[in-house]
C-alpha cells in the first residue's frame, strides 16, 4: 500500500525567499514520485519526477526535489519565489510495479508575498 | 501536438440523475485514467482503462462507470448522484510501455456540481 503526506496546507513566503514544500510518502516497493501543480481551475501539470538514478531531480520553472529513501521524503524547492508561483502544489506517488495509479497528497497552497 | 481535452467545462446536476463526462487522451496514448478531486482535497484515483477494458479501479461504488472507446477516448458516467459527486473531475492519459513509471498527462477537467 501507498501514502503521500504533504506537511503544511499552507505555506506563504515572501517573494524572492526560499520555497519549501514537504512531502513524505510511505510505499512496500521502490516508489515513482511526482510534483505537480495546478493553478486556479485549471488541470494539473507536471513540475518534475523521480524514477531511478540521480536523487536530485531538477523541473521546470527553477524547482528541484531531492528524494531521501532513508527519510521516505521528496520535498520540493526552489531558491527564490516569485509571484506566478502562487498555486497549489501536488505530491504523488506511483509503484514501481503492480500499479498504475497515482496516490496523491492533499495538497500545500503556496502563497507568494511581495 | 493536442493535450488531453475534457467536456464539458462545468455541469449542473441534481441529486439522484446521471452525468456522463468526456475525455479524449493527447495524440498517441491508449490509456485512461480518471480522477475525482474534492475541494481542497488531492485527486483521488477513480479506475483506468486500457484496450478497452477497466484495467484497475480505486474505492469507488459501482454508481461509476466507464467505457473506452477504439479511438481511445473514453467516457465517466456517473449514476444516482448524490451531493458529495460534487468534485472537479480529472482525466489523465497515458502510453502502456511508453515509459516503466506510466506518466499521466491531465486534463483541465470537468466542474461536476450536484445540487
Amino acid at each position: 500500500a501507498q501514502s503521500v503526506t504533504q506537511l503544511g496546507s499552507h505555506v506563504s513566503v515572501s517573494e524572492g525567499a526560499l520555497v519549501l514544500l514537504r512531502c513524505n510518502y510511505s510505499s512496500s516497493v521502490p516508489p515513482y514520485l511526482f510534483w505537480y501543480v495546478q493553478y486556479p481551475n485549471q488541470g494539473l501539470q507536471l513540475l518534475l519526477k523521480y524514477t531511478t538514478g540521480a536523487t536530485l531531480v531538477k523541473g521546470i520553472n527553477g524547482f528541484e526535489a531531492e528524494f531521501k529513501k532513508s527519510e521516505t521524503s521528496f520535498h520540493l524547492t526552489k531558491p527564490s519565489a516569485h509571484m506566478s508561483d502562487a498555486a497549489e502544489y501536488f505530491c504523488a506517488v506511483s509503484a514501481t510495479a503492480g500499479t498504475y495509479k497515482y496516490i496523491f497528497g492533499t495538497g500545500t497552497r503556496l502563497k507568494v508575498l511581495a | 501536438d493536442a493535450g488531453v481535452t475534457q467536456s464539458p467545462t462545468h455541469l449542473i446536476k441534481t441529486r439522484g440523475q446521471q452525468v456522463t463526462l468526456r475525455c479524449s487522451p493527447k495524440s498517441g496514448h491508449d490509456t485512461v485514467s480518471w480522477y475525482q478531486q474534492a475541494l481542497g482535497q488531492g485527486p483521488q484515483f477513480i479506475f483506468q482503462y486500457y484496450e478497452e477494458e477497466e484495467r484497475q479501479r480505486g474505492n469507488f461504488p459501482d454508481r461509476f462507470s466507464g467505457h473506452q472507446f477504439p479511438n481511445y477516448s473514453s467516457e465517466l458516467n456517473v449514476n444516482a448522484l448524490l451531493l458529495g459527486d460534487s468534485a472537479l473531475y480529472l482525466c489523465a492519459s497515458s502510453l502502456i510501455g511508453g515509459t516503466q513509471y506510466n506518466e499521466q498527462f491531465f486534463g483541465p477537467g470537468t466542474r461536476l456540481t450536484v445540487l
